[in-house]
């Protein structure tokens, strides 16, 4: 089984709906990180977590919120979604150190 | 000016072909990452490198911590081998990601 997982893995969604992306890990990390990816611009960080009390914004935050329910599970929403939100979206997880990361296998959300 | 800049963004070759890739960064580094991203989505780490040099089967990667820059090289190249290749740095509670390089190896 994989260590980090995502649901859903594809969604279509309409302009305005709240959505929920979910990530899971097994790998015992206590960080995690939420990514989108657009053609050309690589991955931006949108939220991070390194414990479940300590999230903090990343540099693409806004429309975007979190939440880390335990040390495996880190959410992201989008509360009311728009059509430029169409991306790629990755979760992560790493430990301590110089930050070698483990991706899950993405979402592809597309707003219409 | 971005912090971590790769070059080239598009690269294709012939099967066979010997493949360099570069990333020079801005910041003071603890280590380089390189990852590959396939065509399906999914982003693998590939190596993990403070100094020197590390080899992986017909991948290559190297760092110049004095002259901020990375390279990768592909050694007999492969189609299986196209796919997104990704440089990152720390800095300092996240990475930081260049954009990428498009690799396409035609048989």
């Amino acid at each position: 089984d994989a260590d980090v997982t995502q649901t859903p893995r594809n969604r279509i969604t309409k302009t305005g709906k709240r959505i929920m992306l979910e990530c899971s890990q097994t790998k015992g990390h206590d960080r995690m990180y939420w990514y989108r990816q657009d053609p050309g611009l690589g991955l931006r960080l949108i939220y991070y977590s390194f414990d479940v009390k300590d999230i903090n914004k990343g540099e693409i935050s806004d429309g975007y919120s979190v939440s880390r329910q335990a040390q495996a599970k880190f959410s992201l929403s989008l509360e009311s979604a728009i059509p430029n939100q169409t991306a790629l979206y990755f979760c992560a997880t790493s430990g301590t150190g110089a930050y070698e990361q483990y991706f899950g296998p993405g979402t592809r959300l597309t707003v219409t | 000016k971005n912090e971590v800049e790769q070059s080239p963004q598009n690269l294709t070759a012939q099967e066979g072909e010997f493949i360099t890739i570069n990333c020079s960064y801005s910041v003071g580094i603890s280590a380089l990452h390189w990852l590959q991203q396939h065509p399906g989505g999914g982003i693998v780490s590939l190596f993990m490198l403070s100094s020197g040099k590390k080899k992986h089967g017909r991948l290559i990667a190297t760092i110049n911590i004095q002259e901020k820059h990375s390279s990768l090289h592909i050694t007999a190249s492969h189609p299986r081998d196209s796919a997104v290749y990704i440089c990152a740095v720390p800095s300092p509670d996240k990475l930081i990601f260049g954009t990428g390089t498009r690799l396409q190896v035609f048989p």
